[in-house]
């Protein structure tokens, strides 16, 4: 079961700039917990992405940011690239499930 | 670099236990205090946290499977393990090991991830 919502799909061009939303609740988001955002491309294991709401670890680009606010949080990628065409799904840790839960995915495609 | 890798039987038939190992490799499982964890994706769908556990033992479980999931560790092969008993076909999916880091929660790196179908 996913606790966290995100839209099914989103899409834009080459070069534009596309948001990801996922809304929690005060169990998970709103409990001051930290979002996560994991990037999977077709038939491969997630990668992580954005830890602790905006950081990026080593080696992903900068086009990728994150940001959390209340019970939601946001993954933008700025300059759209083919290669970003993939499934993207935020993480926390919700404290009435005592575990972690993820969100429903959002595909992204490049038109 | 660390690395895991799933093992386990692809094939599991309804009612049984499915059972598999996840090896840890490039570090010590017990060198930092972070989780060890597996997370599932049924075919087409979402990803589903299934539980983790520390070196120490302590561990916790996604509610809507405590009653049929357990996840040990073997310190001494640096690696942990996911039996989950009474499978059904809603059972069937892609099943990832994963670091969970104890700062903040978050998983890194995965595991390749193995595909177990449940099936008579």
């Amino acid at each position: 079961q996913s606790v966290l919502t995100q839209p099914p799909s989103v899409s834009g061009a080459p070069g534009q700039r596309v948001t990801i939303s996922c809304t929690g609740t005060s169990s998970n988001i709103g409990a001051r917990f930290d979002v996560h955002w994991y990037q999977q491309l077709p038939g491969i294991a997630p990668k992580l992405l954005i830890y602790a709401n905006t950081n990026r670890p080593s080696g992903v680009p900068d086009r990728f940011s994150g940001s959390k606010s209340g019970t939601s949080a946001s993954l933008a990628i700025t300059g759209l690239q083919a290669e970003d065409e993939a499934d993207y799904y935020c993480q926390s840790y919700d404290n009435r499930l005592s575990g972690y839960v993820f969100g429903t995915g959002t595909k992204v495609t490049v038109l | 670099q660390l690395q895991l890798q799933e093992s386990g039987p692809g094939l599991v038939k309804p009612s049984e236990t499915l059972s598999l190992t996840c090896a840890v490799s490039g570090d010590s499982i017990t060198t930092t205090n972070d989780f060890w964890g597996w997370v599932r994706q049924p075919p087409g769908k979402g990803l589903q946290w299934i539980g983790r556990i520390h070196y120490g033992g302590t561990t916790s479980y996604n509610p809507s499977l405590n009653s049929r999931v357990t996840i040990s560790v073997d310190t001494s092969k640096n690696q942990f393990s996911l039996n989950l008993t009474s499978v059904t076909a809603a059972d069937t999916a892609v099943y990832f090991c994963a670091r969970c880091s104890n700062s903040g929660g978050w998983l890194d790196p995965w595991g390749q991830g193995i595909l177990v179908t449940v099936s008579s």
